[in-house]
């Protein structure tokens, strides 16, 4: 019973370069959702998804940060030109549907933990 | 956006002792969802209870919705308990979680 899969756990980046984030949902899930966490912070809503459309980027940063959901393959969350403050972990979760019912319930993974040096 | 409060924000426990965490929430929600996040990060979900009363083992959670508030009860802690506990919720309409602060707990042998 595989959860919702993020890869890598860790990444190392210098200023300038690009990070990318994979995420595979929960079997079955289509609802995909990008989180970020601060040192001592707690998560802040970056993006939702459902296979090959955002639905709510409103968390996202308006530039250098994108996110997609192909048909086939994981979510990515790409940032670009990477800056020191982008240093953070970032989850992804998953849920069935979404609606008023425990399919609603939003299953987290393990984060990527993001270090721009 | 809707406003989540948890209380305390660092709580000190003698294995063995009961605590209680509370969040407030500061509109209607169509999903709360109560957290642990270990020490080592992972995020563990422990309750979807927008309403009502559930328990699993040494945990239980209780939502009153009309009154905007939610309680985790831990029982009998344990050194494994550590961690920070995380209340999130989602308004009608959408499903976006906002978290709030966290319960820093240590659970000390």
């Amino acid at each position: 019973n595989a959860g919702v899969m993020q890869n890598p756990r860790h990444l190392v980046r210098r200023r300038g370069q690009e990070a990318r984030l994979r995420c595979s949902p929960m079997k079955g899930h289509s609802h995909v959702y990008w989180y970020r966490q601060l040192p001592e912070e707690g998560l802040k809503f970056m993006v939702y998804l459902q296979k090959e459309n955002i639905i709510d980027e409103s968390g996202m940063p308006k530039e250098r940060f994108s996110a997609e959901f192909p048909k086939e393959g994981p979510s990515i969350l790409r940032i670009q030109q990477v800056v020191r403050g982008d240093s953070a972990a970032y989850f992804c979760a998953s849920s069935l549907e979404q609606g008023q019912s425990s399919g609603n319930t939003i299953y987290f993974g393990e984060g990527s933990w993001l270090t721009v040096v | 956006g809707i406003q989540v409060e948890q209380s305390p924000p660092d709580l000190i426990l003698q294995e063995g002792a009961n605590s209680t965490l509370r969040c407030n929430f500061s509109d209607s929600v169509n999903n709360l969802q109560w957290f642990h996040q270990n020490p080592w990060g992972q995020l563990i979900n422990l309750f979807y209870i927008p309403s009502g009363t559930k328990q699993n083992g040494r945990l239980s959670a209780t939502t009153v919705a009309t009154e905007r508030y939610s309680l985790l009860y831990i029982s009998s802690s344990q050194t494994t308990d550590s961690g920070v506990y995380f209340c999130a919720v989602a308004p009608y309409g959408n499903n976006r979680l906002a978290f709030g602060k966290g319960n820093q707990v240590v659970v000390i042998p």
